[in-house]
């Protein structure tokens, strides 16, 4: 049983550019969330989408966008890349059940140069 | 401040050794994940708690919602433990689905 996929595993972009992120869900998992962790931090919450929509958003600008789709596999989107977007992007999926243990993926490395 | 605080940030131990890793969050939350992040990147979750203690192998947590603090203990610390522990707490009312981390605590077991 494939566990949370995410590709690319690295991705080096230049300032401006824009960049999609992709995840594939634990299977039996309806919900997809994403985190952005910056080096020696720990993870901050972007969003959260289940059945297709939207459900919860972090303190991000809307350059961050996502999308979910019926296979309930997602997309995180980031629009005109700032350096500061250089960091670890990990996506976490579970189950629409309150006590759904969470089951992340090995992230993407995104590069801003 | 930060919502939530973990600390040490960073703790060296001999193998064998009983580890303490303690969380303190200063929000209402509905459950409380500890989660283990080895070097690249991939997150383990090792429990979800809203109350009690819960013990897997030599991993125990506990959390203590009156006094808003959680510790994670390792017993009989083995140098494969070394990792990144996170502390991460969901919100309360049952409609909040934002996770809110600490930064995490660097483990380094010594052989």
């Amino acid at each position: 049983d494939a566990g949370v996929t995410q590709s690319p595993t690295h991705l080096i972009k230049t300032r401006g550019q824009q960049v999609t992120l992709r995840c594939s869900p634990k299977s039996g998992h309806d919900t997809v969330s994403w985190y952005q962790q910056a080096l020696g931090q720990g993870p901050q919450f972007i969003f959260q989408y289940y059945e297709e929509e939207e459900r919860q958003r972090g303190n991000f600008p809307d350059r961050f966008s996502g999308h979910q789709f019926p296979n309930y596999s997602s997309e995180l989107n980031v629009n005109a890349l700032l350096l500061g977007d250089s960091a670890l992007y990990l996506c976490a999926s579970s189950q629409d059940l309150f006590y759904s243990p969470l089951h992340f993926g090995n992230g993407t490395r995104l590069t801003v140069t | 401040k930060n919502e939530v605080e973990q600390s040490p940030q960073n703790l060296t131990a001999q193998e064998g050794e009983f580890i303490t890793i303690n969380c303190s969050y200063s929000v209402g939350i509905s459950a409380l994940h500890w989660l283990q992040q080895h070097p690249g990147g991939g997150i383990v979750s090792l429990f979800m708690l809203s109350s009690g203690k819960k013990k897997h192998g030599r991993l125990i947590a506990t959390i203590n919602i009156q006094e808003k603090h959680s510790s994670l203990h390792i017993t009989a610390s083995h140098p494969r433990d070394s990792a990144v522990y996170i502390c991460a707490v969901m919100g309360g009312g049952g409609s909040n689905y934002k996770l809110t981390f600490g930064k995490g605590t660097l483990l380094t077991v010594n052989p």
